[in-house]
């Protein structure tokens, strides 16, 4: 069964960098059929998507509200991928979720997630 | 982007109860919505994709319905364990998430 479990710091300083990490296990990150991306609840916001890719880099999404602020990368050798996010303020707290994403045809899904990562902004 | 409105906010039933949320999108997105279930300090998990299929392993009771801009998740008879609350999200444009409806124990 597959299973993604978050990493990274939990307290970030603003205008710092936000840096996390979703170990795969129980499966190979490695796929063309599926991708890798990052979501972020908070109270206010709700669910917010922050960006996917595909193993091989390519068809690299990001939420254009966060695009100049956000790297999502994959490495296979480890069966992780990351995120990065720049510049944060207190907006930028919440907790995020690593998750696969699936499709068949045009539809796009998200399962399964990790249990996700509380990160607070703040000095 | 696509907004997504679910009603109600919240709701009280009991065990056994037929129960439906709905999910309203500002624009038309066929079937591309999906529902998701999320229990307290959990992640969300996937219930039903392409608004009406339902996901490997959750139950029969959970069912959805729709097109174009209002949809419907439907659970037939209320079980303890499906206390929680419930997004649908759309995946037409650019993945967005409605604010959810929480179902609590009546």
């Amino acid at each position: 069964q597959l299973q993604l479990q978050e990493s990274g710091p939990g307290l970030v300083k603003p205008s710092e960098t936000l840096s996390l990490t979703c170990s795969v296990s129980g499966g190979s990150i490695i796929s063309t059929e599926y991708y890798w991306g990052w979501i972020r609840q908070t109270p206010g916001k709700g669910l917010e998507s922050i960006g996917s890719m595909y193993s091989n880099g390519r068809n690299t999404y990001y939420n254009p509200s966060l695009k100049s602020r956000v790297t999502i990368s994959v490495d296979t050798s480890k069966n992780q991928f990351s995120l990065n996010v720049s510049s944060v303020t207190a907006a930028d707290t919440a907790v995020y979720y690593c998750l696969r994403g699936g499709s068949s045809g045009s539809y796009h899904w998200f399962d399964p997630w990790g249990h996700g990562t509380l990160v607070t902004v703040s000095s | 982007d696509i907004q997504m409105t679910q009603s109600p906010s919240s709701l009280s039933a009991s065990v056994g109860d037929r129960v439906s949320i709905t999910c309203r999108a500002s624009q038309s997105i066929s079937t591309y919505l999906n529902w998701y279930q999320q229990k307290p300090g959990k992640a969300p998990k996937l219930l039903i994709y392409a608004a009406s299929s339902l996901q490997s392993g959750v139950p029969s009771r959970f069912s959805g319905s729709g097109s174009g801009t209002d949809f419907t998740l439907t659970i037939s008879s209320l079980q303890p364990e499906d206390f929680a609350t419930y997004y649908c999200q759309q995946s037409y444009s650019d993945p967005t998430f409605g604010g959810g409806t929480k179902v609590e124990i009546k």
